[in-house]
């Protein structure tokens, strides 16, 4: 079983709301990351977990902030967000941090979708 | 991680093999080559994966040219279901991190 599970799938949410998406997989694995795809582009690099420590920040600005509560959960608190953050949302997970392991593999979600209004 | 170049986009009827190219000409020994398929809406799909030696998996075969610098992914019998961006990735893993090209569009035709 190769199953990261995201919810919620759709989320539509106003510029001082505050909402959460999360994440979650049984597969063991201890990296866990967040990806960000604007419409007809290639998913981009956000945020990198591994064994519950955040590793890799990708610069994102701070009205996103990550979460890894426990290996098995990753969790994506949105705040002030901005119309230009309308976006899918990927989580994926692989058995270890990518740069530990050749060839390891990633494997992701089917993404939440977000509308900023 | 070195770069790769895929053709925008690609036909081909369904039920024939579906042969996808990709360049990496600058792939370093250590780097492995990664494909991996978006279907519209929805989340990237692992499909397979290879260093050296050609690789098949229940959904697709993977031809790695002698000297690498090249790589096919074959989907020996295409159906609708198979319409999606398809991602050639290559990486070591020393970036921490799998970075998404354009990718191809594969459009299986009825």
């Amino acid at each position: 079983d190769t199953e990261v599970t995201q919810t919620p799938k759709h989320l539509v949410m106003g510029m001082t709301n505050k909402k959460s998406l999360k994440c979650e997989q049984h597969m063991g694995h201890r990296a866990m990351y967040w990806y960000k795809q604007k419409a007809k582009k290639p998913p981009e690099l956000m945020f990198v977990y591994s064994y519950e420590k955040l590793s890799i920040n990708e610069s994102v600005p701070s009205r996103f902030s990550p979460e890894c509560p426990n290996s098995s959960l990753l969790n994506l608190h949105l705040h002030a967000l901005q119309p230009e953050d309308s976006a899918l949302y990927l989580c994926a997970s692989s058995q270890v941090d990518m740069g530990w392991v050749a060839g390891n593999t990633i494997y992701f979600g089917e993404g939440s979708w977000l509308t900023v209004v | 991680d070195a770069k790769t170049t895929q053709p925008t986009s690609m036909d081909c009827a369904e039920g024939r093999a579906a042969n996808l190219p990709c360049n990496h000409s600058t792939i370093s020994g250590n780097e492995y080559v990664y494909w991996y398929r978006q279907i519209h809406s929805q989340g990237p799909q692992y499909i397979i994966h290879g260093l050296k030696n050609n690789e098949t998996n229940e959904m697709a075969s993977l031809i790695i040219t002698e000297d690498r610098k090249s790589s096919t992914l074959i989907l020996p019998h295409a159906t609708l279901r198979d319409t999606a961006v398809y991602y050639c990735i290559v990486s070591s893993g020393s970036a921490r991190q799998l970075t998404f090209g354009s990718g191809t569009q594969l459009t299986v035709l009825p």
